[in-house]
Protein backbone atom coordinates (compact mmCIF):
# COMPACT_ATOMS: atom_id res chain seq x y z
CA UNK A 1 0.00 0.00 0.00
CA UNK A 2 1.19 3.48 -1.34
CA UNK A 3 1.77 5.83 2.06
CA UNK A 4 3.18 9.38 1.80
CA UNK A 5 4.70 11.02 4.35
CA UNK A 6 5.21 14.74 4.10
CA UNK A 7 7.73 16.64 6.50
CA UNK A 8 7.82 19.05 8.37
CA UNK A 9 4.40 18.98 9.59
CA UNK A 10 5.08 22.30 10.47
CA UNK A 11 7.03 25.17 9.22
CA UNK A 12 7.06 29.15 10.30
CA UNK A 13 9.66 31.46 7.97
CA UNK A 14 10.18 35.16 7.99
CA UNK A 15 8.81 36.81 4.58
CA UNK A 16 11.91 36.43 2.23
CA UNK A 17 13.23 33.13 3.06
CA UNK A 18 13.65 30.35 0.57
CA UNK A 19 12.06 27.22 2.06
CA UNK A 20 11.62 24.09 1.20
CA UNK A 21 8.68 21.11 2.10
CA UNK A 22 9.67 17.60 1.53
CA UNK A 23 7.21 14.75 0.45
CA UNK A 24 8.05 10.56 0.69
CA UNK A 25 6.56 7.92 -0.89
CA UNK A 26 7.16 3.96 -0.07
CA UNK A 27 6.25 2.80 -3.80
CA UNK A 28 8.26 4.39 -6.52
CA UNK A 29 5.91 2.62 -9.51
CA UNK A 30 3.92 5.92 -9.69
CA UNK A 31 2.39 7.40 -12.46
CA UNK A 32 2.78 11.21 -11.36
CA UNK A 33 2.98 13.72 -8.40
CA UNK A 34 1.15 16.81 -7.56
CA UNK A 35 1.88 19.24 -4.95
CA UNK A 36 -1.80 21.06 -3.92
CA UNK A 37 -2.07 23.96 -1.84
CA UNK A 38 -5.08 24.24 0.61
CA UNK A 39 -6.75 27.46 2.10
CA UNK A 40 -8.93 27.47 4.61
CA UNK A 41 -12.57 27.05 3.11
CA UNK A 42 -11.37 27.29 -0.37
CA UNK A 43 -10.25 23.79 -1.26
CA UNK A 44 -7.45 22.20 -3.20
CA UNK A 45 -5.41 24.36 -5.65
CA UNK A 46 -3.01 22.32 -7.91
CA UNK A 47 0.05 24.18 -7.81
CA UNK A 48 2.40 21.49 -9.93
CA UNK A 49 2.18 18.08 -11.49
CA UNK A 50 5.03 16.26 -12.47
CA UNK A 51 4.48 12.91 -14.63
CA UNK A 52 7.05 9.96 -13.71
CA UNK A 53 9.32 10.29 -16.55
CA UNK A 54 10.01 14.16 -15.34
CA UNK A 55 12.56 15.54 -12.79
CA UNK A 56 11.22 18.57 -12.20
CA UNK A 57 8.46 21.83 -12.51
CA UNK A 58 8.65 24.93 -12.22
CA UNK A 59 5.96 27.85 -11.80
CA UNK A 60 6.93 31.06 -10.79
CA UNK A 61 8.54 31.14 -7.85
CA UNK A 62 7.94 27.86 -7.24
CA UNK A 63 10.06 24.50 -8.17
CA UNK A 64 9.22 20.94 -7.67
CA UNK A 65 11.77 17.76 -8.24
CA UNK A 66 11.08 14.38 -7.99
CA UNK A 67 13.54 11.97 -7.67
CA UNK A 68 10.96 8.44 -8.29
CA UNK A 69 13.81 6.27 -7.48
CA UNK A 70 14.87 7.20 -4.03
CA UNK A 71 10.78 8.36 -3.30
CA UNK A 72 10.96 12.06 -2.80
CA UNK A 73 9.73 15.38 -3.96
CA UNK A 74 10.33 18.55 -3.09
CA UNK A 75 8.94 21.61 -3.35
CA UNK A 76 11.06 25.10 -3.30
CA UNK A 77 9.19 28.33 -2.90
CA UNK A 78 11.73 31.10 -3.63
CA UNK A 79 11.63 34.81 -1.60
CA UNK A 80 8.26 33.54 0.51
CA UNK A 81 5.82 36.22 0.90
CA UNK A 82 2.66 36.18 3.43
CA UNK A 83 0.39 35.22 1.32
CA UNK A 84 2.20 31.70 0.45
CA UNK A 85 0.84 30.85 4.15
CA UNK A 86 -1.48 27.75 3.48
CA UNK A 87 -1.52 23.86 3.72
CA UNK A 88 0.69 22.29 1.27
CA UNK A 89 -0.02 18.67 0.21
CA UNK A 90 1.33 16.17 -2.20
CA UNK A 91 -0.09 13.44 -3.85
CA UNK A 92 1.13 10.88 -5.87
CA UNK A 93 -1.07 9.03 -8.69
CA UNK A 94 -0.15 4.75 -8.74
CA UNK A 95 -1.19 4.21 -12.90
CA UNK A 96 -3.80 5.98 -15.34
CA UNK A 97 -6.69 5.76 -13.33
CA UNK A 98 -5.77 8.61 -11.23
CA UNK A 99 -6.35 7.53 -7.76
CA UNK A 100 -4.15 10.07 -5.63
CA UNK A 101 -2.57 9.12 -2.39
CA UNK A 102 -1.96 12.52 -0.08
CA UNK A 103 0.33 13.05 2.13
CA UNK A 104 -1.32 14.85 5.50
CA UNK A 105 0.45 18.22 4.46
CA UNK A 106 2.71 20.68 5.76
CA UNK A 107 1.56 23.95 7.13
CA UNK A 108 3.61 26.81 5.96
CA UNK A 109 3.19 30.61 7.88
CA UNK A 110 5.10 33.19 6.16
CA UNK A 111 5.28 35.91 8.80
CA UNK A 112 5.60 39.73 7.96
CA UNK B 1 -18.23 31.18 -11.23
CA UNK B 2 -16.43 28.39 -9.62
CA UNK B 3 -15.84 25.42 -11.51
CA UNK B 4 -16.13 23.17 -8.99
CA UNK B 5 -19.26 23.77 -6.73
CA UNK B 6 -20.46 22.11 -3.86
CA UNK B 7 -23.53 22.06 -1.67
CA UNK B 8 -24.32 22.91 1.02
CA UNK B 9 -20.84 24.41 2.71
CA UNK B 10 -21.60 23.43 6.15
CA UNK B 11 -23.99 21.05 7.64
CA UNK B 12 -25.07 19.91 11.25
CA UNK B 13 -27.07 16.57 11.30
CA UNK B 14 -27.57 13.85 13.63
CA UNK B 15 -27.09 10.17 13.92
CA UNK B 16 -29.36 8.06 11.99
CA UNK B 17 -30.37 10.81 9.87
CA UNK B 18 -30.11 10.76 5.56
CA UNK B 19 -27.63 13.12 4.17
CA UNK B 20 -26.22 13.81 0.62
CA UNK B 21 -24.08 16.41 -0.32
CA UNK B 22 -24.24 17.89 -4.22
CA UNK B 23 -21.26 18.63 -6.53
CA UNK B 24 -21.74 20.44 -9.90
CA UNK B 25 -18.92 21.32 -12.22
CA UNK B 26 -18.88 23.33 -15.23
CA UNK B 27 -15.69 22.24 -16.67
CA UNK B 28 -16.70 19.16 -18.87
CA UNK B 29 -14.86 16.97 -16.98
CA UNK B 30 -16.04 13.05 -17.59
CA UNK B 31 -14.27 12.40 -13.86
CA UNK B 32 -15.50 13.16 -10.71
CA UNK B 33 -14.54 12.11 -7.21
CA UNK B 34 -15.49 12.52 -3.66
CA UNK B 35 -13.26 12.59 -0.93
CA UNK B 36 -13.12 13.46 2.68
CA UNK B 37 -10.37 15.09 5.28
CA UNK B 38 -9.93 14.30 8.96
CA UNK B 39 -7.68 16.46 11.03
CA UNK B 40 -4.13 15.38 11.06
CA UNK B 41 -5.18 12.81 8.07
CA UNK B 42 -4.87 12.96 4.55
CA UNK B 43 -7.37 12.68 2.31
CA UNK B 44 -8.92 9.77 1.49
CA UNK B 45 -10.63 8.47 -1.43
CA UNK B 46 -14.48 7.60 -0.79
CA UNK B 47 -15.63 7.16 -4.55
CA UNK B 48 -14.85 8.44 -8.17
CA UNK B 49 -16.55 7.86 -11.40
CA UNK B 50 -14.83 8.30 -14.64
CA UNK B 51 -18.07 8.67 -17.07
CA UNK B 52 -21.99 8.47 -16.21
CA UNK B 53 -22.46 4.42 -16.04
CA UNK B 54 -19.00 3.60 -14.68
CA UNK B 55 -19.10 4.14 -10.56
CA UNK B 56 -15.92 2.79 -8.49
CA UNK B 57 -15.34 2.61 -4.37
CA UNK B 58 -12.50 4.21 -3.17
CA UNK B 59 -10.48 3.77 -0.42
CA UNK B 60 -13.45 4.19 2.43
CA UNK B 61 -16.61 3.71 0.93
CA UNK B 62 -18.59 1.84 3.75
CA UNK B 63 -21.26 4.18 5.26
CA UNK B 64 -21.46 6.26 1.85
CA UNK B 65 -23.71 5.73 -1.46
CA UNK B 66 -22.97 8.14 -4.51
CA UNK B 67 -24.88 8.70 -7.45
CA UNK B 68 -23.83 9.98 -10.73
CA UNK B 69 -26.94 12.31 -12.34
CA UNK B 70 -25.25 13.70 -15.34
CA UNK B 71 -21.53 14.33 -16.58
CA UNK B 72 -21.44 17.49 -14.39
CA UNK B 73 -23.41 16.30 -11.37
CA UNK B 74 -21.82 14.22 -8.25
CA UNK B 75 -23.97 13.14 -5.24
CA UNK B 76 -22.79 11.74 -2.02
CA UNK B 77 -25.21 9.98 -0.02
CA UNK B 78 -25.05 9.20 3.91
CA UNK B 79 -28.05 6.82 4.77
CA UNK B 80 -27.77 6.96 7.89
CA UNK B 81 -25.25 9.24 9.63
CA UNK B 82 -22.84 8.84 12.71
CA UNK B 83 -20.58 11.21 14.28
CA UNK B 84 -17.21 9.26 12.72
CA UNK B 85 -18.35 10.53 9.71
CA UNK B 86 -17.57 13.99 11.01
CA UNK B 87 -15.21 15.70 8.47
CA UNK B 88 -14.28 17.98 5.69
CA UNK B 89 -15.65 16.51 2.22
CA UNK B 90 -14.07 17.04 -1.20
CA UNK B 91 -15.36 16.53 -4.50
CA UNK B 92 -12.73 16.89 -7.85
CA UNK B 93 -12.78 16.62 -11.46
CA UNK B 94 -10.28 15.37 -13.83
CA UNK B 95 -10.03 15.14 -17.50
CA UNK B 96 -9.24 11.59 -19.27
CA UNK B 97 -6.90 11.84 -21.92
CA UNK B 98 -5.06 15.23 -21.56
CA UNK B 99 -1.74 14.15 -20.24
CA UNK B 100 -1.86 16.38 -16.99
CA UNK B 101 -4.50 14.08 -14.56
CA UNK B 102 -4.77 17.56 -12.57
CA UNK B 103 -7.51 17.16 -10.21
CA UNK B 104 -9.55 20.23 -9.75
CA UNK B 105 -11.33 20.51 -6.74
CA UNK B 106 -14.44 21.94 -5.09
CA UNK B 107 -14.34 24.31 -1.87
CA UNK B 108 -15.53 21.45 0.38
CA UNK B 109 -18.35 20.59 2.48
CA UNK B 110 -17.68 20.57 6.48
CA UNK B 111 -20.08 18.04 7.82
CA UNK B 112 -20.77 17.91 11.76
CA UNK B 113 -22.38 14.34 12.66
CA UNK B 114 -23.89 15.13 16.46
Amino acid sequence: KQEVTQIPAALSVPEGENLVLNCSFTDSAIYNLQWFRQDPGKGLTSLLLIQSSQREQTSGRLNASLDKSSGRSTLYIAASQPGDSATYLCAVSRGSNYKLTFGKGTLLTVNP
Amino acid sequence: DADVTQTPRNRITKTGKRIMLECSQTKGHDRMYWYRQDPGLGLQLIYYSFDVKDINKGEISDGYSVSRQAQAKFSLSLESAIPNQTALYFCATSETGQGTDTQYFGPGTRLTVL
